[in-house]
């Protein structure tokens, strides 16, 4: 398995303003993920962020609202940019282990009034 | 696309009770199964999973869960449930499509209250 932190753990912000949400693994992977969770709905994959090359995205979601960094195989951001209420969920990163097996951080809750 | 579907999205237990949560995806080719569960509070944690073998595997807390290739299914199974199994539980599936094997797909989820 893997130990998984994120930060922050919660927010409220403002719309109109950009949140960055980090996510620190305990080893390093080769595999990120960063997943949504909006009220009420199930996980939803935003993109995938390997080290080393651009992070791969979902139908759905775009680089210019959600950019993505992985400077090394042990950490990542994610970007929520120009938020709107809508933006409101839970953000979640995983990584891969063990073969196809994903293991998930704590998440990060935002709101945005 | 593929897809997952939990058919319970609430369900509540007695302690003692057995429990069997269904989840049933659509997809024709080769998958990697498996049940997640969020204790109230607490970030998503891996229950079990199946890759392939035996279709019946077990895993943490007492819980398994079954495979069932012909119904594109895979069900979860506690023979006794406890208040402490109060939760949430999301089947989710990594289908074999175009050598793109780590997307997985989430059902919607289970919530589980166990009233003691």
């Amino acid at each position: 398995s893997a130990v998984i932190s994120q930060k922050p753990s919660r927010d409220i912000c403002q719309r109109g303003t950009s949140l960055t949400i980090q996510c620190q693994v305990d080893s390093q992977v080769t595999m990120m993920f960063w997943y949504r969770q909006q009220p009420g709905q199930s996980l939803t994959l935003i993109a995938t962020a390997n080290q080393g090359s651009e992070a791969t995205y979902e139908s759905g979601f775009v680089i210019d609202k959600f950019p993505i960094s992985r400077p090394n195989l042990t950490f990542s951001t994610l970007t929520v940019s120009n938020m709107s209420p809508e933006d409101s969920s839970i953000y979640l990163c995983s990584v891969e282990k063990g073969g196809e097996t994903q293991y998930f951080g704590p998440g990060t809750r935002l709101l945005v009034l | 696309a593929q897809s997952v579907s939990q058919h319970n999205h609430h369900v509540i237990l007695s302690e003692a009770a057995s429990l069997e949560l269904g989840c049933n995806y659509s997809y024709g080719g080769t998958v990697n199964l498996f049940w997640y569960v969020q204790y109230p509070g607490q970030h998503l944690q891996l229950l079990l999973k199946y890759f392939s073998g035996d279709p019946l595997v077990k895993g943490i807390k007492g819980f398994e869960a079954e495979f069932i290739k012909s119904k594109f299914s895979f069900n979860l199974r506690k023979p006794s449930v406890q208040w402490s199994d109060t939760a949430e539980y999301f089947c989710a599936v990594n289908a074999h499509e175009g050598g793109a094997t780590n997307k997985l797909i989430f059902g919607t989820g289970t919530l589980l209250a166990v009233q003691p």
